[in-house]
């Protein structure tokens, strides 16, 4: 079985620009939370979605959006990106919302320059 | 609000060695409480979990985690060190998800960067 994808694994951005960053789920799995880890940092949590609905969201500001489509994979969206945005955005899967175990995809590394 | 602590930037020990990472935690209520595992440019591999039950919790690679509600300490150990253990490590708790929240997240710990020499 397929563990949990992220794409695309690197990716390079100017500030001021949007992106988008994707994420499959194990299967079977319907909940995703995203999470940012900038460099020395853990993990920060972002956004948890379940079931197509956003359940969670962490202290990020506006200009983090995400969605959830029908097959359960995910989107993380990102506009007029800063340097400080620059950082590993992993996703994470459990098979329901209040599932213990969250199993991580490697992650996107993105960085704004 | 929940909070993880991890007292150690680094911690080296010498290969064959025990070692032992040090965690600790506030949470409201009964924890969830889990290692992650990260090697370089690689997201967080799932070590090891503690629920409920035993307070030794046994995981992969030989890795186990010690749970204790009194001092809320869960610290990771390994009876004797690999030089491919050298990565870095973290300690997350998530609290029980309540009537109102309705659901609950993993809050993490700085890390700790293990370093196995040979």
């Amino acid at each position: 079985d397929a563990g949990v994808t992220q794409s695309p694994t690197h990716l390079i951005k100017t500030r001021g620009q949007h992106v988008t960053l994707r994420c499959s789920p194990i299967s079977g799995h319907k909940s995703v939370s995203w999470y940012q880890q900038v460099l020395g940092q853990g993990p920060q949590f972002i956004f948890q979605y379940y079931e197509k609905e956003e359940r969670g969201r962490g202290n990020f500001p506006d200009r983090f959006s995400a969605r959830q489509f029908p097959n359960y994979s995910s989107e993380l969206n990102v506009n007029a990106l800063l340097l400080g945005d620059s950082a590993l955005y992993l996703c994470a899967s459990s098979w329901r919302q209040g599932a213990p175990e969250a199993f991580f995809g490697q992650g996107t590394r993105l960085t704004v320059v | 609000a929940q909070s993880v602590a991890q007292p150690e930037d680094q911690v080296n020990v010498a290969e064959g060695n025990p070692l032992t990472v040090k965690c600790t935690y506030s949470v409201s209520g009964n924890p969830y409480l889990f290692w992650y595992v990260q090697y370089p440019n690689r997201g967080l591999q799932f070590l090891l979990k503690y629920i409920t039950g035993d307070n030794l919790v046994k995981g992969s690679y030989g890795f186990e985690a010690e749970f204790n509600k009194s001092q809320t300490s869960f610290h990771l150990k390994k009876p004797s060190a690999l030089v491919s253990d050298s990565a870095l490590y973290f300690c997350a708790v998530r609290a029980l998800p309540t009537r109102n929240s309705g659901y609950s997240t993993l809050t993490f710990g700085k890390g700790t960067m293990l370093l196995v020499s040979p």
